[in-house]
Protein backbone atom coordinates (compact mmCIF):
# COMPACT_ATOMS: atom_id res chain seq x y z
CA UNK A 1 0.00 0.00 0.00
CA UNK A 2 1.24 3.55 -0.64
CA UNK A 3 1.20 6.41 1.92
CA UNK A 4 2.53 10.39 1.31
CA UNK A 5 3.97 12.25 4.12
CA UNK A 6 3.50 16.12 3.98
CA UNK A 7 6.09 17.11 6.02
CA UNK A 8 4.61 20.49 6.97
CA UNK A 9 0.98 21.44 7.48
CA UNK A 10 1.79 24.83 7.26
CA UNK A 11 4.14 27.28 5.33
CA UNK A 12 4.01 30.91 5.96
CA UNK A 13 6.51 32.73 3.57
CA UNK A 14 6.13 36.76 2.55
CA UNK A 15 5.34 37.36 -1.17
CA UNK A 16 8.19 37.74 -3.46
CA UNK A 17 10.31 34.83 -1.62
CA UNK A 18 11.16 31.14 -2.28
CA UNK A 19 9.29 28.27 -1.38
CA UNK A 20 9.24 24.65 -0.75
CA UNK A 21 6.69 22.28 0.02
CA UNK A 22 7.81 18.82 1.36
CA UNK A 23 6.15 15.54 0.52
CA UNK A 24 7.87 12.20 1.04
CA UNK A 25 5.93 8.62 0.06
CA UNK A 26 6.20 5.24 0.49
CA UNK A 27 5.53 2.40 -1.66
CA UNK A 28 6.51 -1.20 -2.63
CA UNK A 29 5.82 -0.54 -6.25
CA UNK A 30 6.53 2.20 -8.84
CA UNK A 31 4.23 4.99 -8.26
CA UNK A 32 3.41 8.20 -10.59
CA UNK A 33 3.54 11.36 -8.42
CA UNK A 34 1.43 14.20 -8.26
CA UNK A 35 0.59 17.99 -6.92
CA UNK A 36 -2.39 19.65 -6.84
CA UNK A 37 -3.78 23.38 -5.42
CA UNK A 38 -7.04 23.71 -3.77
CA UNK A 39 -8.45 27.18 -3.35
CA UNK A 40 -11.18 28.17 -0.31
CA UNK A 41 -14.28 25.94 -1.32
CA UNK A 42 -13.54 24.93 -5.01
CA UNK A 43 -12.17 21.77 -5.99
CA UNK A 44 -8.91 20.74 -6.73
CA UNK A 45 -6.46 21.65 -9.48
CA UNK A 46 -3.34 19.92 -10.93
CA UNK A 47 -0.23 21.56 -10.95
CA UNK A 48 2.30 19.51 -12.24
CA UNK A 49 2.75 15.68 -12.38
CA UNK A 50 5.53 13.13 -12.29
CA UNK A 51 5.11 9.97 -15.10
CA UNK A 52 8.70 8.87 -15.57
CA UNK A 53 11.73 10.80 -17.74
CA UNK A 54 13.96 14.11 -16.18
CA UNK A 55 13.33 14.12 -12.84
CA UNK A 56 12.83 17.72 -12.73
CA UNK A 57 9.06 18.71 -13.48
CA UNK A 58 7.77 22.04 -14.63
CA UNK A 59 4.20 23.01 -14.01
CA UNK A 60 1.48 25.71 -13.69
CA UNK A 61 1.70 29.00 -12.25
CA UNK A 62 5.54 28.64 -12.10
CA UNK A 63 5.83 25.91 -9.72
CA UNK A 64 8.16 22.84 -10.52
CA UNK A 65 8.92 19.91 -7.99
CA UNK A 66 11.90 17.17 -8.25
CA UNK A 67 11.23 13.85 -7.91
CA UNK A 68 14.87 12.08 -5.80
CA UNK A 69 13.85 7.83 -5.53
CA UNK A 70 16.29 7.38 -3.13
CA UNK A 71 14.61 9.43 -0.93
CA UNK A 72 11.28 8.88 -1.84
CA UNK A 73 10.14 12.70 -2.11
CA UNK A 74 8.71 14.96 -4.48
CA UNK A 75 9.11 18.45 -3.59
CA UNK A 76 7.56 21.21 -4.80
CA UNK A 77 9.13 24.72 -5.03
CA UNK A 78 8.71 28.06 -6.78
CA UNK A 79 11.46 30.51 -6.93
CA UNK A 80 8.94 33.64 -6.14
CA UNK A 81 5.79 33.60 -4.45
CA UNK A 82 2.45 36.00 -5.05
CA UNK A 83 -0.33 36.46 -2.65
CA UNK A 84 -2.10 34.70 -5.04
CA UNK A 85 -0.49 31.03 -3.95
CA UNK A 86 -1.70 31.43 -1.08
CA UNK A 87 -3.82 28.17 -1.03
CA UNK A 88 -3.64 24.73 0.24
CA UNK A 89 -1.40 22.01 -1.89
CA UNK A 90 -1.85 18.05 -1.87
CA UNK A 91 0.77 15.97 -3.01
CA UNK A 92 -0.30 12.36 -4.52
CA UNK A 93 0.70 9.15 -5.43
CA UNK A 94 -0.73 6.33 -7.76
CA UNK A 95 1.22 3.05 -8.88
CA UNK A 96 2.25 3.12 -12.15
CA UNK A 97 -0.04 0.48 -13.88
CA UNK A 98 0.73 -0.98 -17.18
CA UNK A 99 -1.48 0.79 -20.14
CA UNK A 100 -5.18 0.89 -18.90
CA UNK A 101 -4.49 1.57 -15.49
CA UNK A 102 -6.37 3.86 -14.16
CA UNK A 103 -5.17 6.72 -11.24
CA UNK A 104 -6.52 6.14 -8.04
CA UNK A 105 -4.91 8.73 -6.20
CA UNK A 106 -3.66 8.84 -2.84
CA UNK A 107 -3.21 12.10 -0.74
CA UNK A 108 -1.15 13.55 1.57
CA UNK A 109 -2.85 15.27 4.04
CA UNK A 110 -2.20 18.83 2.63
CA UNK A 111 -0.01 21.77 3.17
CA UNK A 112 -1.37 25.62 3.50
CA UNK A 113 0.37 27.77 1.92
CA UNK A 114 -0.10 31.50 3.51
CA UNK A 115 1.82 34.61 1.50
CA UNK A 116 2.02 37.78 3.66
CA UNK A 117 2.68 41.05 1.75
CA UNK B 1 -16.83 21.96 -22.14
CA UNK B 2 -17.79 23.68 -18.54
CA UNK B 3 -15.74 20.48 -16.90
CA UNK B 4 -16.96 18.09 -13.87
CA UNK B 5 -20.10 19.58 -12.55
CA UNK B 6 -21.44 18.46 -8.95
CA UNK B 7 -24.73 19.38 -7.03
CA UNK B 8 -25.63 20.18 -4.87
CA UNK B 9 -22.67 22.91 -3.86
CA UNK B 10 -24.04 22.17 -0.11
CA UNK B 11 -26.35 19.92 1.35
CA UNK B 12 -27.36 20.33 4.99
CA UNK B 13 -29.22 17.42 6.47
CA UNK B 14 -30.31 15.81 9.56
CA UNK B 15 -29.12 12.87 11.23
CA UNK B 16 -31.08 9.75 9.67
CA UNK B 17 -31.97 11.39 6.65
CA UNK B 18 -30.88 10.30 3.08
CA UNK B 19 -29.19 12.16 0.87
CA UNK B 20 -27.81 11.97 -2.86
CA UNK B 21 -25.05 13.95 -4.91
CA UNK B 22 -25.22 14.14 -8.53
CA UNK B 23 -21.72 14.01 -10.62
CA UNK B 24 -21.75 15.07 -14.45
CA UNK B 25 -18.38 13.73 -16.02
CA UNK B 26 -16.50 15.40 -18.56
CA UNK B 27 -17.86 14.12 -21.44
CA UNK B 28 -16.28 12.25 -23.54
CA UNK B 29 -14.21 11.06 -20.08
CA UNK B 30 -15.25 7.13 -19.41
CA UNK B 31 -13.74 7.22 -15.77
CA UNK B 32 -15.37 8.17 -12.68
CA UNK B 33 -13.78 8.55 -8.93
CA UNK B 34 -16.19 9.70 -5.78
CA UNK B 35 -13.03 11.43 -3.23
CA UNK B 36 -14.37 12.46 0.21
CA UNK B 37 -12.34 14.95 2.14
CA UNK B 38 -12.82 15.79 5.82
CA UNK B 39 -11.66 19.27 7.38
CA UNK B 40 -7.71 19.27 7.87
CA UNK B 41 -7.35 16.02 5.64
CA UNK B 42 -6.38 15.27 2.21
CA UNK B 43 -8.83 14.05 -0.13
CA UNK B 44 -9.53 9.90 0.33
CA UNK B 45 -10.66 7.46 -2.55
CA UNK B 46 -14.13 6.51 -2.52
CA UNK B 47 -14.94 4.28 -5.50
CA UNK B 48 -13.87 4.03 -9.32
CA UNK B 49 -15.83 3.63 -12.58
CA UNK B 50 -14.71 2.92 -15.84
CA UNK B 51 -18.07 3.50 -18.20
CA UNK B 52 -20.98 2.19 -16.07
CA UNK B 53 -19.00 -0.54 -14.28
CA UNK B 54 -18.10 0.11 -11.05
CA UNK B 55 -14.53 -1.21 -10.59
CA UNK B 56 -13.14 -0.70 -7.14
CA UNK B 57 -14.60 0.04 -3.79
CA UNK B 58 -12.68 1.53 -1.11
CA UNK B 59 -13.38 0.13 3.00
CA UNK B 60 -14.55 3.71 3.52
CA UNK B 61 -17.81 2.96 1.49
CA UNK B 62 -20.05 1.36 4.32
CA UNK B 63 -23.41 0.08 3.66
CA UNK B 64 -25.01 2.87 3.31
CA UNK B 65 -22.96 4.34 0.66
CA UNK B 66 -24.16 3.58 -2.98
CA UNK B 67 -23.01 4.82 -6.19
CA UNK B 68 -24.38 4.00 -9.50
CA UNK B 69 -23.63 5.41 -12.95
CA UNK B 70 -26.58 3.91 -14.89
CA UNK B 71 -25.59 4.72 -18.34
CA UNK B 72 -21.62 5.41 -18.28
CA UNK B 73 -22.29 9.09 -17.99
CA UNK B 74 -23.28 11.13 -14.69
CA UNK B 75 -22.87 9.24 -11.21
CA UNK B 76 -25.13 9.62 -7.84
CA UNK B 77 -23.47 8.93 -5.09
CA UNK B 78 -26.25 8.33 -2.12
CA UNK B 79 -26.11 8.23 1.72
CA UNK B 80 -28.58 6.42 3.59
CA UNK B 81 -29.48 6.79 7.54
CA UNK B 82 -26.81 9.83 7.68
CA UNK B 83 -24.58 9.94 10.12
CA UNK B 84 -22.73 13.63 11.65
CA UNK B 85 -19.09 11.53 11.15
CA UNK B 86 -20.45 11.54 7.11
CA UNK B 87 -20.09 15.45 7.55
CA UNK B 88 -17.43 16.25 4.85
CA UNK B 89 -16.61 17.36 0.85
CA UNK B 90 -17.59 14.79 -1.75
CA UNK B 91 -15.21 15.41 -4.78
CA UNK B 92 -15.98 13.88 -7.93
CA UNK B 93 -13.27 13.49 -10.52
CA UNK B 94 -13.53 11.73 -14.60
CA UNK B 95 -10.48 11.10 -16.76
CA UNK B 96 -9.97 9.69 -20.27
CA UNK B 97 -8.49 6.36 -20.77
CA UNK B 98 -4.89 5.50 -20.87
CA UNK B 99 -2.29 5.00 -17.97
CA UNK B 100 -2.77 7.83 -15.90
CA UNK B 101 -4.11 10.30 -17.38
CA UNK B 102 -4.57 13.35 -15.65
CA UNK B 103 -8.43 13.63 -13.40
CA UNK B 104 -10.12 16.79 -13.87
CA UNK B 105 -12.09 17.40 -10.50
CA UNK B 106 -15.53 19.14 -9.77
CA UNK B 107 -15.91 21.76 -6.99
CA UNK B 108 -17.65 18.95 -4.79
CA UNK B 109 -20.40 18.81 -2.49
CA UNK B 110 -20.07 20.27 0.74
CA UNK B 111 -22.31 18.26 3.00
CA UNK B 112 -23.41 19.26 6.53
CA UNK B 113 -25.10 16.60 8.87
CA UNK B 114 -26.87 18.15 12.44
Amino acid sequence: AQSVTQLDSQVPVFEEAPVELRCNYSSSVSVYLFWYVQYPNQGLQLLLKYLSGSTLVKGINGFEAEFNKSQTSFHLRKPSVHISDTAEYFCAVSESWAAGGYNKLIFGAGTRLAVHP
Amino acid sequence: DTGVSQDPRHKITKRGQNVTFRCDPISEHNRLYWYRQTLGQGPEFLTYFQNEAQLEKSRLLSDRFSAERPKGSFSTLEIQRTEQGDSAMYLCASSSSGANTEAFFGQGTRLTVV
